[in-house]
């Protein structure tokens, strides 16, 4: 079945340290996207990629890097500059041309920073 | 930018009982999308508009793209302890990007058993 998973589920990391966290899809989607959510803030969008090899910053890039190099992969490395960087992270993707079906959603990683 | 505002930010309901939730912008929008966040989990969509006056069903959900392009609305009946979890409407951006989604900040639902 198509679908995009993201990985780890739970994520462990001491403060001072980058963390990248996995993103796959195989929906064949050109377009991908990097969402934080904090409790009672909605969905922040953190990076967005529409073809490989390019990617735009979003709301809140800062502390955050992309990489686009796969259609089927987009990893977001946590750097050591972000300064909150504890929440819950959701990968999506959608078709390119047409958002009217929506994007499609991993299950997400929560990232704990102790 | 587009935004959309969503209501309420919250709500306690008795098992049983219907809701009601609403989104608007003072933007027009030609697509409308309800999801469903479980909690811990991704939002999956649940109900997509596009043409306005538009009533549409999923089981016990119910979505309504209003007259004006402005808003929606997205009705539960019959709620049970499993429709727990955060509901967002969004609709795609209009002008610039064509790639992004705008979201509401969404709507926590808890229904006590």
């Amino acid at each position: 079945d198509g679908g995009i998973t993201q990985s780890p589920k739970y994520l462990f990391r001491k403060e001072g340290q980058n963390v990248t966290l996995s993103c796959e899809q195989n929906l064949n989607h050109d377009a991908m996207y990097w969402y934080r959510q904090d409790p009672g803030q909605g969905l922040r969008l953190i990076y967005y990629s529409q073809i490989v090899n390019d990617f735009q910053k979003g709301d809140i890039a800062e502390g955050y890097s992309v990489s686009r190099e796969k259609k089927e992969s987009f990893p977001l490395t946590v750097t050591s500059a972000q300064k909150n960087p504890t929440a819950f992270y959701l990968c999506a993707s959608s078709t390119q041309g047409s958002l009217n079906y929506g994007y499609t959603f991993g299950s997400g990683t929560r990232l704990t920073v102790v | 930018g587009q935004q959309l505002n969503q209501s309420p930010q919250s709500m306690f309901i008795q098992e049983g009982e219907d809701v009601s939730m609403n989104c608007t912008s003072s933007s027009i929008f030609n697509t409308w999308l309800w999801y469903k966040q479980d909690p811990g989990e991704g939002p999956v969509l649940l109900i997509a508009l596009y043409k306005a006056g538009e009533l549409t069903s999923n089981g016990r959900l119910t979505a309504q793209f209003g007259i004006t392009r402005k808003d929606s609305f997205l009705n539960i009946s019959a709620s049970i302890p499993s429709d727990v979890g955060i509901y967002f409407c969004a609709g795609p951006n209009s002008g610039g990007s064509n790639y992004k989604l705008t979201f509401g900040k969404g709507t926590l639902l808890t229904v006590n058993p």
